[in-house]
Protein backbone atom coordinates (compact mmCIF):
# COMPACT_ATOMS: atom_id res chain seq x y z
CA UNK A 1 0.00 0.00 0.00
CA UNK A 2 1.27 3.48 -0.46
CA UNK A 3 1.62 5.43 2.14
CA UNK A 4 3.47 9.16 3.28
CA UNK A 5 4.67 9.90 6.47
CA UNK A 6 5.85 13.01 7.96
CA UNK A 7 8.03 13.78 10.95
CA UNK A 8 8.15 15.36 13.24
CA UNK A 9 4.60 16.76 13.81
CA UNK A 10 5.01 20.04 14.94
CA UNK A 11 8.66 21.94 15.36
CA UNK A 12 8.78 24.83 16.90
CA UNK A 13 12.63 26.75 16.13
CA UNK A 14 14.52 30.40 17.02
CA UNK A 15 14.63 32.54 14.16
CA UNK A 16 17.68 31.73 12.29
CA UNK A 17 17.80 28.10 13.71
CA UNK A 18 18.06 25.91 10.99
CA UNK A 19 16.36 22.16 10.96
CA UNK A 20 15.00 20.03 8.34
CA UNK A 21 11.50 18.46 7.98
CA UNK A 22 11.22 14.33 6.83
CA UNK A 23 8.94 12.78 4.47
CA UNK A 24 9.35 8.89 4.64
CA UNK A 25 7.04 6.88 1.59
CA UNK A 26 6.45 3.35 0.14
CA UNK A 27 5.10 3.53 -3.32
CA UNK A 28 5.34 0.83 -6.56
CA UNK A 29 7.05 3.26 -8.38
CA UNK A 30 7.22 7.20 -7.69
CA UNK A 31 6.45 9.44 -10.39
CA UNK A 32 6.81 12.66 -8.18
CA UNK A 33 6.70 14.06 -4.49
CA UNK A 34 5.68 17.39 -3.59
CA UNK A 35 6.31 19.36 -1.31
CA UNK A 36 3.29 22.46 -0.31
CA UNK A 37 3.31 25.35 2.58
CA UNK A 38 -0.15 25.38 4.53
CA UNK A 39 -1.32 28.68 6.27
CA UNK A 40 -4.13 29.24 8.61
CA UNK A 41 -7.56 28.94 6.77
CA UNK A 42 -5.57 28.72 3.41
CA UNK A 43 -5.68 25.96 0.38
CA UNK A 44 -2.35 24.29 0.19
CA UNK A 45 0.18 26.14 -1.77
CA UNK A 46 2.90 24.71 -4.52
CA UNK A 47 7.07 24.44 -3.23
CA UNK A 48 8.35 22.08 -5.38
CA UNK A 49 8.30 18.89 -7.60
CA UNK A 50 10.74 16.38 -7.34
CA UNK A 51 10.94 13.41 -9.65
CA UNK A 52 13.80 11.36 -9.16
CA UNK A 53 16.65 10.31 -6.31
CA UNK A 54 19.40 12.88 -6.15
CA UNK A 55 17.20 15.76 -7.23
CA UNK A 56 17.33 18.91 -5.08
CA UNK A 57 15.38 22.18 -5.61
CA UNK A 58 15.97 25.65 -3.90
CA UNK A 59 13.67 28.38 -3.09
CA UNK A 60 14.45 31.32 -0.61
CA UNK A 61 15.18 30.01 2.71
CA UNK A 62 13.91 26.44 1.46
CA UNK A 63 15.72 23.26 -0.19
CA UNK A 64 14.20 20.17 -0.97
CA UNK A 65 16.11 16.91 -1.37
CA UNK A 66 15.00 13.10 -2.83
CA UNK A 67 16.25 10.06 -1.94
CA UNK A 68 14.84 6.10 -3.08
CA UNK A 69 12.82 6.42 0.66
CA UNK A 70 12.68 9.86 1.78
CA UNK A 71 12.74 13.82 1.14
CA UNK A 72 13.69 16.47 3.14
CA UNK A 73 13.04 19.92 3.09
CA UNK A 74 16.03 21.70 4.77
CA UNK A 75 15.26 25.50 6.72
CA UNK A 76 18.02 27.52 6.53
CA UNK A 77 17.93 30.39 8.83
CA UNK A 78 13.91 30.56 9.73
CA UNK A 79 12.21 33.46 9.63
CA UNK A 80 9.01 33.76 11.92
CA UNK A 81 7.21 34.35 8.10
CA UNK A 82 8.55 30.84 7.53
CA UNK A 83 5.61 29.42 10.84
CA UNK A 84 3.44 26.99 8.28
CA UNK A 85 1.89 23.78 7.89
CA UNK A 86 4.43 21.85 5.74
CA UNK A 87 2.47 18.97 3.16
CA UNK A 88 4.73 16.33 1.32
CA UNK A 89 2.58 14.06 -1.50
CA UNK A 90 3.78 11.64 -3.94
CA UNK A 91 1.92 10.37 -7.04
CA UNK A 92 2.70 6.54 -7.79
CA UNK A 93 2.98 4.59 -11.24
CA UNK A 94 0.22 2.34 -9.43
CA UNK A 95 -2.15 5.22 -9.17
CA UNK A 96 -1.02 8.06 -11.88
CA UNK A 97 -4.59 9.64 -10.84
CA UNK A 98 -4.53 9.83 -7.65
CA UNK A 99 -1.62 11.77 -5.28
CA UNK A 100 -1.03 10.72 -1.86
CA UNK A 101 -0.80 13.33 1.08
CA UNK A 102 1.39 13.28 3.90
CA UNK A 103 0.20 14.89 7.68
CA UNK A 104 2.07 17.46 7.53
CA UNK A 105 4.41 19.07 10.26
CA UNK A 106 3.84 22.42 11.95
CA UNK A 107 6.73 24.40 12.18
CA UNK A 108 6.50 27.60 14.40
CA UNK A 109 9.06 30.01 14.04
CA UNK A 110 10.12 32.49 17.30
CA UNK A 111 11.52 35.91 16.77
CA UNK B 1 -4.23 29.97 -5.00
CA UNK B 2 -6.04 31.76 -8.34
CA UNK B 3 -7.11 29.48 -11.07
CA UNK B 4 -9.42 27.13 -8.77
CA UNK B 5 -12.96 28.64 -7.18
CA UNK B 6 -14.44 27.29 -4.46
CA UNK B 7 -17.96 28.02 -2.99
CA UNK B 8 -19.59 28.32 -0.49
CA UNK B 9 -16.56 29.42 1.48
CA UNK B 10 -18.52 28.30 4.63
CA UNK B 11 -22.00 26.34 5.47
CA UNK B 12 -23.53 25.08 8.20
CA UNK B 13 -25.98 22.32 7.34
CA UNK B 14 -27.90 20.42 9.82
CA UNK B 15 -27.96 16.66 9.97
CA UNK B 16 -29.82 15.37 7.45
CA UNK B 17 -29.44 18.43 4.84
CA UNK B 18 -28.32 18.43 1.77
CA UNK B 19 -25.98 20.36 -0.01
CA UNK B 20 -23.51 20.74 -3.24
CA UNK B 21 -19.90 21.97 -3.01
CA UNK B 22 -18.76 23.91 -6.08
CA UNK B 23 -15.14 24.35 -7.83
CA UNK B 24 -14.49 25.79 -11.08
CA UNK B 25 -10.84 26.08 -12.53
CA UNK B 26 -10.11 28.43 -15.28
CA UNK B 27 -6.15 26.15 -15.59
CA UNK B 28 -7.55 24.54 -18.77
CA UNK B 29 -6.29 21.16 -16.54
CA UNK B 30 -7.58 17.49 -17.26
CA UNK B 31 -7.47 16.01 -13.83
CA UNK B 32 -9.68 17.76 -11.05
CA UNK B 33 -9.88 16.09 -7.48
CA UNK B 34 -11.81 16.99 -3.93
CA UNK B 35 -10.14 16.36 -0.78
CA UNK B 36 -11.10 16.37 2.72
CA UNK B 37 -8.61 17.73 5.46
CA UNK B 38 -9.51 17.06 9.34
CA UNK B 39 -6.90 17.59 12.37
CA UNK B 40 -4.23 15.14 12.04
CA UNK B 41 -5.47 13.34 9.13
CA UNK B 42 -3.94 14.91 6.62
CA UNK B 43 -5.67 15.80 3.09
CA UNK B 44 -7.75 12.78 1.93
CA UNK B 45 -9.03 12.15 -1.13
CA UNK B 46 -13.01 11.29 -1.82
CA UNK B 47 -13.49 11.38 -5.45
CA UNK B 48 -10.84 12.24 -8.79
CA UNK B 49 -12.24 12.77 -12.40
CA UNK B 50 -9.12 12.58 -14.66
CA UNK B 51 -10.89 13.97 -17.63
CA UNK B 52 -14.10 15.33 -18.74
CA UNK B 53 -16.63 12.73 -18.68
CA UNK B 54 -15.02 10.21 -15.74
CA UNK B 55 -14.95 10.45 -12.20
CA UNK B 56 -13.34 7.75 -9.95
CA UNK B 57 -13.29 7.18 -6.13
CA UNK B 58 -10.76 8.16 -4.23
CA UNK B 59 -9.99 7.16 -0.30
CA UNK B 60 -13.43 8.01 1.83
CA UNK B 61 -16.44 8.50 -1.03
CA UNK B 62 -18.50 7.21 1.09
CA UNK B 63 -21.65 9.78 1.67
CA UNK B 64 -20.08 11.94 -1.49
CA UNK B 65 -21.37 12.04 -4.84
CA UNK B 66 -19.45 13.82 -7.71
CA UNK B 67 -19.89 15.39 -11.05
CA UNK B 68 -17.87 16.52 -13.52
CA UNK B 69 -20.65 19.14 -15.34
CA UNK B 70 -17.73 20.27 -17.90
CA UNK B 71 -13.70 20.51 -18.27
CA UNK B 72 -13.84 23.53 -15.82
CA UNK B 73 -16.20 22.41 -13.23
CA UNK B 74 -16.41 19.63 -10.61
CA UNK B 75 -19.06 19.60 -7.73
CA UNK B 76 -19.63 17.99 -4.93
CA UNK B 77 -22.71 16.71 -3.22
CA UNK B 78 -23.46 15.47 -0.05
CA UNK B 79 -26.87 13.83 -0.19
CA UNK B 80 -27.49 13.37 3.44
CA UNK B 81 -25.36 15.35 5.44
CA UNK B 82 -23.89 13.68 8.79
CA UNK B 83 -21.51 15.38 11.55
CA UNK B 84 -19.28 13.35 10.64
CA UNK B 85 -18.68 15.22 7.60
CA UNK B 86 -18.08 18.29 9.05
CA UNK B 87 -14.16 18.73 7.66
CA UNK B 88 -12.35 21.54 5.84
CA UNK B 89 -13.08 20.29 1.73
CA UNK B 90 -10.55 21.43 -0.93
CA UNK B 91 -10.94 21.28 -4.68
CA UNK B 92 -7.74 21.10 -6.65
CA UNK B 93 -6.85 20.33 -9.98
CA UNK B 94 -3.53 19.20 -12.21
CA UNK B 95 -2.51 18.68 -16.01
CA UNK B 96 -0.96 15.56 -15.96
CA UNK B 97 2.05 14.42 -18.14
CA UNK B 98 5.32 15.94 -18.06
CA UNK B 99 4.04 18.12 -14.60
CA UNK B 100 2.36 16.65 -12.23
CA UNK B 101 1.34 19.75 -10.13
CA UNK B 102 -1.21 19.75 -8.07
CA UNK B 103 -2.86 23.45 -7.61
CA UNK B 104 -6.14 23.82 -4.80
CA UNK B 105 -8.73 26.48 -4.12
CA UNK B 106 -9.08 27.94 -0.98
CA UNK B 107 -11.17 25.16 0.64
CA UNK B 108 -14.83 25.39 2.32
CA UNK B 109 -15.42 24.73 5.96
CA UNK B 110 -18.77 22.87 6.31
CA UNK B 111 -19.91 22.30 9.81
CA UNK B 112 -22.96 19.48 10.30
CA UNK B 113 -24.89 19.82 13.21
Amino acid sequence: EDQVTQSPEALRLQEGESSSLNCSYTVSGLRGLFWYRQDPGKGPEFLFTLYSAGEEKEKERLKATLTKKESFLHITAPKPEDSATYLCAVQADSSASKIIFGSGTRLSIRP
Amino acid sequence: NAGVTQTPKFQVLKTGQSMTLQCAQDMNHNSMYWYRQDPGMGLRLIYYSASEGTTDKGEVPNGYNVSRLNKREFSLRLESAAPSQTSVYFCATNRRGTENTIYFGEGSWLTVV
